[in-house]
């Protein structure tokens, strides 16, 4: 089973529409971040978390919020989707017990927003 | 503000040849990582450069860190079509190390 779970896979919403992404994670890491990707730009951090009660946002966080339920889950939201917001985006996970501060990411959501 | 710069960002190759992908990063740091993404698909570690002069080897691909030049470069020897995929540099920041700033990707196609 993958360390890393993402839900869905792949959505379609309309502008307008509230839209929650759901990171889940095996890997018993205290670190959760949000990205999305676009072509040409690379990952953009929206929000990161270090722990249940630490959240922090990124770079791009407008029109974005996200809940970090218990350690090992991780959600995004979107309050009123916009078609700008379509893209690709990733939920990853670190340690930071861990020196090489890696991040792991999931499979990723496709949001397409018309 | 840290910012990464990839070059090339498109690298059209033959299969045998060389060549090196280069990421510049704008802010002192000394942890580097490099991502490997096929199409549709998600991001998978390839590299992780935590000390100046660090270099690393996998197969037809080695990275390697100059902090002071503020400079990665990943360097592919005898390119195969197996190795054609988006690559990614990433550079942590922050006090913690807890960000990740990711530069444009290098899209890399091997032709027979």
């Amino acid at each position: 089973d993958a360390d890393v779970t993402q839900t869905p896979r792949n959505r379609i919403t309309k502008t307008g529409k509230r839209i929650m992404l759901e990171c889940s994670q095996t890997k018993g890491h205290d670190r959760m971040y949000w990205y999305r990707q676009d072509p040409g730009l690379g990952l953009r951090l929206i929000y990161y978390s270090f722990d249940v009660k630490d959240i922090n946002k990124g770079e791009i966080s407008d029109g974005y919020s996200v809940s970090r339920q218990a350690q090992a889950k991780f959600s995004l939201s979107l309050e009123s989707a916009i078609p700008n917001q379509t893209a690709l985006y990733f939920c990853a996970t670190s340690d930071s017990g861990s020196p090489r501060y890696e991040q792991y990411f999931g499979p990723g959501t496709r949001l397409t927003v018309t | 503000e840290l910012k990464v710069e990839q070059n090339p960002l498109f690298l059209s190759m033959q299969e045998g040849k060389n060549y090196t992908i280069y990421c510049n990063y704008s802010t002192t740091s000394d942890r580097l990582y490099w991502y490997r993404q096929d199409p549709g698909k998600s991001l998978e570690s390839l590299f992780v450069l935590l000390s100046n002069g660090a270099v690393k080897q996998e197969g037809r691909l080695m990275a390697s860190l100059d902090t002071k030049a503020r400079l990665s470069t990943l360097h592919i020897t005898a390119a195969v079509h197996d190795l054609s995929a988006t690559y990614f540099c990433a550079v942590a920041g922050g006090t913690s190390y807890g960000k990740l700033t990711f530069g444009q990707g290098t899209i890399l196609t091997v032709h027979p």
